[in-house]
């Protein structure tokens, strides 16, 4: 079967730096994307990542292993407004997104 | 724009009502999806679109029926409701299948009860 785990729940404090893993197993692959979600909102799209290695983009840096299906995100200088629930996502072969259940990111002063 | 709108916000319903949840988008957006959201579950296909007058199954496809007459609309139906299907239904476009990163555009979710 198709699977995406990440953690639960993470706890950091503002200013400080997290990463958030995730690791898949899907039935092809054709890229993982991250998605941020503030309680009761919508997903919004953070980061897209196809091949392996980093992808920066702001405070926010995203980076892929495929051979060990593997992705982490990094959140520099971590912000009050930055808690949320983080999704990982897999396109598998059908170009179907198999979501993880989030990682819920609380943000400490 | 206003990009994906849904309606209704919020709906309660009690078992065996039917209802219609309606998804539009001014993105002229080919691919069109709905999902549910259930606590400690990631999102859940439940069918999608990848044209006018098309449609196919999800994950997750059983008491529910979708249609899309019109580009920018996608109606989820929910025949004879159930309390499982007490959930958080969200709507997405996008516009290709997702091949080089085209990401999926949500609507604010729809919060359905079913008593």
């Amino acid at each position: 079967g198709q699977n995406i785990d990440q953690p639960t729940e993470m706890t950091a404090t503002e200013g400080a730096i997290v990463q958030i893993n995730c690791t898949y197993q899907t039935s092809g692959f054709n890229g993982l994307f991250w998605y941020q979600q503030h309680a009761g909102e919508a997903p919004t799209f953070l980061s897209y990542n196809v091949l392996d290695g980093l992808e920066e983009k702001g405070r926010f840096s995203s980076f892929l292993s495929r051979s060990k299906g593997y992705s982490y995100l990094l959140l520099k200088e971590l912000q009050m407004k930055d808690s949320a629930s983080y999704l990982c996502a897999v396109m598998d072969s059908n170009y179907q997104l198999i979501w993880g259940a989030g990682t819920k990111l609380i943000i400490k002063p | 724009n206003a990009g994906v709108t849904q309606t209704p916000k919020f709906r309660v319903l009690k078992t065996g009502q039917s209802m219609t949840l309606l998804c539009a988008q001014d993105m002229n957006h080919e691919y069109m999806y709905w999902y549910r959201q259930d606590p400690g579950m990631g999102l859940r296909l439940i069918h999608y679109s990848v044209g006018e007058g098309t449609t196919a199954k999800g994950e997750v496809p059983d008491g529910y029926n979708v249609s899309r007459l019109k580009k920018q609309n996608f109606l989820l139906g929910l025949e004879s409701a159930a309390p499982s299907q007490t959930s958080v239904y969200f709507c997405a476009s996008a516009g290709t299948s997702g091949e080089g990163g085209d990401t999926q555009y949500f609507g604010p979710g729809t919060r359905l009860t079913v008593l």
